[in-house]
Order: C-alpha cells, then sequence, then structure tokens
C-alpha cells in the first residue's frame, strides 16, 4: 500500500538560512517523486521532481536529492526567502496513474 | 493562473444534499484528476479521467462519482452529504493519462462546507 511520511512536518528557519525536508516512501517501484508547493489559500503547483535514474536535480534555489536504496527523497532550499514559506508535499508516484501526495511539510521563513 | 478552472468556488449546504462541482481543464488537456484536501488527511486522490473514461480510481466513496463529457470538462457529484465531507475540492489536468510522465496543473478548488 501507499506508506509516504514527510519530516519534520513544520520547520521554521531565518530568511537566508537553508531548509531541508525529507520525504520517505514504501514501494521499491516507484520510478518519478515530484515536490508540490502550496502557498496559502492557493493551489498546489510543481516546482521541482525527479526520476529514479537521477540522483539530484536542481533549479536555481531548490534542488531534489533521490536515495532509492533508504526510499527517500528530499527537497533543498537554500537562501530561503518569506515566499518561501508555504507547504510543501512530496507526491511518489505509485503506479495505476495516482500520485501518493504526503501530508505536507509546513515551512515558515521568518524574516 | 494555471489555466484550470472550477466553480462554484464556494459551497455551502447541508448534510444529506447533493452537489456537482464543476471542473474545466486547460486548453489541449484530455487527463482529468479530481483530489480531496482536508486538514487532518492532506491531498487524498479521488479519481482520474482521461479523454472521457474513467483511468484511475482512489479513495473515493460511493457516494461519490464523477464523470467527463465531451468537451473534456468534469463534474465531480457528491450525495447525502455528511459533515466529514467538508473540504477543498481540487481538480488538476494535463495532456497525458500518467502523471510520471506529465506535470499535474490543479485549479483553485471548491470548498465545500456541510452544515
Amino acid at each position: 500500500g501507499e506508506n509516504v511520511e514527510q519530516h519534520p512536518s513544520t520547520l521554521s528557519v531565518q530568511e537566508g538560512d537553508s531548509a531541508v525536508i525529507k520525504c520517505t516512501y514504501s514501494d521499491s517501484a516507484s520510478n518519478y517523486f515530484p515536490w508540490y508547493k502550496q502557498e496559502l489559500g492557493k493551489r498546489p503547483q510543481l516546482i521541482i521532481d525527479i526520476r529514479s535514474n537521477v540522483g539530484e536535480k536542481k533549479d536555481q534555489r531548490i534542488a531534489v536529492t533521490l536515495n532509492k536504496t533508504a526510499k527517500h527523497f528530499s527537497l533543498h532550499i537554500t537562501e530561503t526567502q518569506p515566499e518561501d514559506s508555504a507547504v510543501y508535499f512530496c507526491a511518489p508516484y505509485y503506479g495505476n496513474n495516482r500520485l501518493a501526495f504526503g501530508k505536507g511539510n509546513q515551512v515558515v521563513v521568518i524574516p | 493562473d494555471s489555466g484550470v478552472t472550477q466553480t462554484p468556488k464556494h459551497l455551502i449546504t447541508a448534510t444529506g444534499q447533493r452537489v456537482t462541482l464543476r471542473c474545466s481543464p486547460r486548453s489541449g488537456d484530455l487527463s482529468v484528476y479530481w483530489y480531496q484536501q482536508s486538514l487532518d488527511q492532506g491531498l487524498q486522490f479521488l479519481i482520474q479521467y482521461y479523454n472521457g473514461e474513467e483511468r484511475a480510481k482512489g479513495n473515493i466513496l460511493e457516494r461519490f462519482s464523477a464523470q467527463q463529457f465531451p468537451d473534456l470538462h468534469s463534474e465531480l457529484n457528491l450525495s447525502s452529504l455528511e459533515l466529514g465531507d467538508s473540504a477543498l475540492y481540487f481538480c488538476a489536468s494535463s495532456v497525458d493519462p500518467s502523471p510520471s510522465t506529465d506535470t499535474q496543473y490543479f485549479g483553485p478548488g471548491t470548498r465545500l462546507t456541510v452544515l
């Protein structure tokens, strides 16, 4: 079955510092690992994704790393800014045309 | 703006009632997904349609049903509503039927409150 966990549930960081949030999944067959960002009152938006043949992917201040052996992938945000404050969802692909969303990590950037 | 539209924005109704939520996908997208977001459960996948046909089913209750019409818009029907059905309902769309090969673009959501 799907077992997706995100830790920590809430993360507070000072503006300019880095934030790392981790997603653990249970299905070893997963091959697609996206991260979605949802700002307060808004829709979820894809911010970065990685596929199982790649260990790390970067896009400006965000990066995603994948450890298939340990079944986890992480979101890294560097030089955090107030607009990074949001809930971040991982959603590993479990087949059958579904993404299994975790319960989210609340990131709070303190100015 | 993702290009996905949902109506209505807010819906307040009573227990036992039936409501219909509507979603129009981005132009050119054939796939529509429905999700339920509540505070304690996060984003739960309900159902997916691709080009008018049901493609995948998630944690959708029997009281809920959906369909996708020839013009590709989709409707989610919720009946015999209970207090626990109060949530934000999102639809998302994509061109391809597989979430692993194509990005899902989410609509603004419909907030359902059951009193």
